[in-house]
């Protein structure tokens, strides 16, 4: 009875490999948010789809992007990642903006 | 602009004994707020909401939040710690406003649950 789901839960990659991860939601939420979580800190929210509206943090580097290709999937893609880029990454749902956020198990990446 | 502030980035408590968890916060609108609890390697799991009804937010595994908008206050509650409740815990804001604007976390208490 998942309801967000994230692929890989451990991601390796090398510095300047791009990288994807993978958010999926069973729950049919119009929104979907992603967020990077460094060690000991607070999640840090970088961009949302509010149905296919796509809302960019304005400190979200541009070596971020997403995809959202339909309700139920949405990614993260990461360029050319940099040492700096490892964190988890958490994916989060709501059914509707400012609504409860429901958050799936995370993907945490090691830029090698 | 909104922002959390808890205080404390470790507590510790004995088994048993009550766990209070600060969280102040600053809103321009009337907000909507959360705790998060989050396990080692896990994701955060929604322990409560606070959506300007009840003031006394009752949630999961025995704790409890009151609101109290003369002190910009949230704070987290339980009153017999249980070995389980080791974790972060996260308070976050969220704006009324209608955008579909993520939330805002403090930078979170490490809870600590002496044997």
């Amino acid at each position: 009875d998942a309801m967000v789901i994230q692929n890989p839960r451990y991601q390796v990659t090398q510095f300047g490999k791009p990288v994807t991860l993978s958010c999926s939601q069973t729950l049919n939420h119009n929104v979907m948010y992603w967020y990077q979580q460094k060690s000991s800190q607070a999640p840090k929210l970088l961009f949302h789809y509010y149905d296919k509206d796509f809302n960019n943090e304005a400190d979200t580097p541009d070596n971020f992007q997403s995809r959202r290709p339909n309700t139920s999937f949405c990614f993260l893609d990461i360029r050319s990642p940099g040492l700096g880029d490892a964190a988890m990454y958490l994916c989060a749902t709501s059914r509707d903006p400012g609504g409860t956020q429901y958050f799936g198990p995370g993907t945490r990446l090691t830029v090698l | 602009a909104q922002s959390v502030t808890q205080l404390g980035s470790h507590v510790s408590v004995s088994e048993g004994a009550l766990v209070l968890l600060r969280c102040n916060y600053s809103s321009s609108v009337p907000p909507y707020l959360f705790w998060y609890v989050q396990y080692p390697n896990q994701g955060l799991q929604l322990l409560l909401k606070y959506t300007s009804a009840a003031t006394l937010v009752k949630g999961i595994n025995g704790f409890e939040a009151e609101f109290k908008k003369s002190e910009t206050s949230f704070h987290l509650t339980k009153p017999s710690a249980h070995m389980s409740d080791a974790a972060e815990y996260f308070c976050a804001v969220s704006d009324t406003g209608g955008g579909a604007d993520g939330l805002t976390f403090g930078k979170g208490t490490h809870l600590i649950i002496q044997p």
